[in-house]
């Protein structure tokens, strides 16, 4: 079945920099895989994409310039790295497996998500 | 950046009984709408896409509705397994954006 599995819980200084990882199992490692968090409290925030080739990724421009993701077909396994941490980025990451919807009106292809990692804990303190 | 709004926030309701959530938007989406069910200390699961269209092993009870900008996601008979946090999630444009959640619980 699929799985995804992710690293564990980090605690983190400000201004250091965190990397978490998601290990996908139980299917061909060819689709869109998405990163979510979840600060304590608040809603899920998307955060960003890497595609089926490592070829293209977008990111959401709340996290423009602070975030990396990367993905190694060979172990199957997608990477998130956050840079600059702030008290405020202590939050649950979750990677998700995207399934692609062509808009057929507008040409876009955008996402919802069929599967989740377990989700990790980032905690940023001093 | 698209906004999506849920209400309530929070719902009470017996088991058994039928309980409707409601998503909007701040611009249309056609029918790119999903809905995920939340439980504590596990990740979302997914409930629906395409607004109507339940994935794969969610049960009958659970049904959604709308276009454009108003969608409702419908439980028909609540069981105690179904007592979380449902988001809905929009997929019509970047970035991907979630409402803030409806949390059900036992009344």
């Amino acid at each position: 079945q699929v799985q995804l599995v992710q690293s564990g819980a980090e605690v983190k200084k400000p201004g250091a920099s965190v990397k978490v990882s998601c290990k996908a199992s139980g299917y061909t490692f060819s689709y869109a895989m998405h990163w979510v968090r979840q600060a304590p409290g608040q809603r899920l925030e998307w955060m960003g994409w890497i595609n089926a080739g490592n070829t293209n990724t977008k990111y959401s421009p709340k996290f423009q310039g602070r975030v990396t993701i990367t993905r190694d077909t060979s172990a199957s396994t997608a990477y998130m790295e956050l840079s600059s941490l702030r008290p405020e980025d202590t939050a649950v990451y979750y990677c998700a497996r995207g399934i692609e919807n062509l808009d057929v009106l507008t040409g876009y292809r955008l996402y919802y998500f069929d599967y989740w990692g377990q989700g990790t804990l980032v905690t940023v303190s001093s | 950046e698209i906004v999506m709004t849920q209400s309530p926030a929070a719902l009470s309701v017996s088991p058994g009984e039928r309980a409707t959530l409601s998503c909007r938007a701040s611009q249309s989406l056609s029918s790119n709408l999903a809905w995920y069910q939340e439980k504590p200390g596990q990740a979302p699961r997914l409930l629906i896409f395409g607004a109507s269209t339940r994935a794969t092993g969610i049960p009958a009870r659970f049904s959604g509705s709308g276009s454009g900008t108003e969608f409702t996601l419908t439980i028909s008979s609540l069981q105690s397994e179904d007592f979380a946090v449902y988001y809905c999630q929009q997929y019509n444009n970047w970035p991907l954006t979630f409402g803030q959640g409806t949390k059900l619980d036992i009344k």
